[in-house]
């Protein structure tokens, strides 16, 4: 069974420029994740789809990032004008049941540097 | 403000040795506990969880400690090993006001078991 996989692994734009980043969740998970890792701080919290409903969005930064999930199955995460504190890494995760102790399965990440 | 802390950025130890993983957290409704273990260029995979309600969880050589008057926990590897140098983050789970619930990470400390 394929995991939750991510794409790009790696992205360099400059300052002012868009970038999407895909996740492909686990096949039949409802429920996906994106976090952001800063400089080795800590796995910060961005949105929640349930399917194809945005749950939780309540850690996206500010208006520059957009995530969209259009049929439940894989999310892009857009970033449009990337700042160059929009640096870091971008997990994304699934799970399949919605209770407290579900485990969720991450993805390799992406590394968005922003120059 | 960071609910999840991990204080120690990195943790040394020999072969053989015991490693114990600290973790403190601020809000009293979490009411899930979990630890992920990061290899370098991958995403975090679940190691060993814990519900608010016991005080101990014991998987192989990793027991995870909770002490909810402190709101602390921890995790204790024996015996450690080679492989087992990784990052490992902290994580707690409550239900959100959205009806979701969220995780919350720790910024990660850094194991190295040295043979």
């Amino acid at each position: 069974e394929a995991g939750v996989t991510q794409f790009p692994s790696h992205s360099v734009i400059e300052k002012g420029q868009t970038v999407t980043l895909r996740c492909d969740p686990i096949s039949g998970h409802d429920n996906l994740y994106w976090y952001r890792r800063v400089m080795g701080k800590e796995i910060k919290f961005l949105l929640h789809f349930v399917k194809e409903s945005k749950q939780d969005e309540s850690g996206m930064p500010n208006n520059r990032f957009l995530a969209e999930r259009t049929g439940g199955t894989y999310s892009t995460l857009k970033v449009q004008p990337a700042e160059l504190e929009d640096s870091g890494v971008y997990f994304c995760a699934s799970s399949q049941e919605r209770q407290l102790n579900t485990e969720a399965f991450f993805g390799q990440g992406t590394r968005l540097t922003v120059v | 403000d960071q609910q999840v802390k991990q204080n120690s950025p990195s943790l040394s130890v020999q072969e053989g040795r015991i490693s114990i993983l600290n973790c403190d957290y601020t809000n009293s409704m979490f009411d899930y506990f979990l630890w992920y273990k990061k290899y370098p260029a991958e995403g975090p995979t679940f190691l060993i969880s814990i519900s608010s309600i016991k005080d101990k969880n014991e998987d192989g050589r990793f027991t995870v400690f909770l002490n909810k008057s402190a709101k602390h926990l921890s995790l204790h590897i024996v015996p450690s090993q080679p492989g087992d140098s990784a990052v490992y983050f902290c994580a707690a789970s409550a239900f959100g006001r959205t009806g979701g619930f969220k995780t919350i990470f720790g910024a990660g400390t850094r194991l190295f078991v040295k043979a």
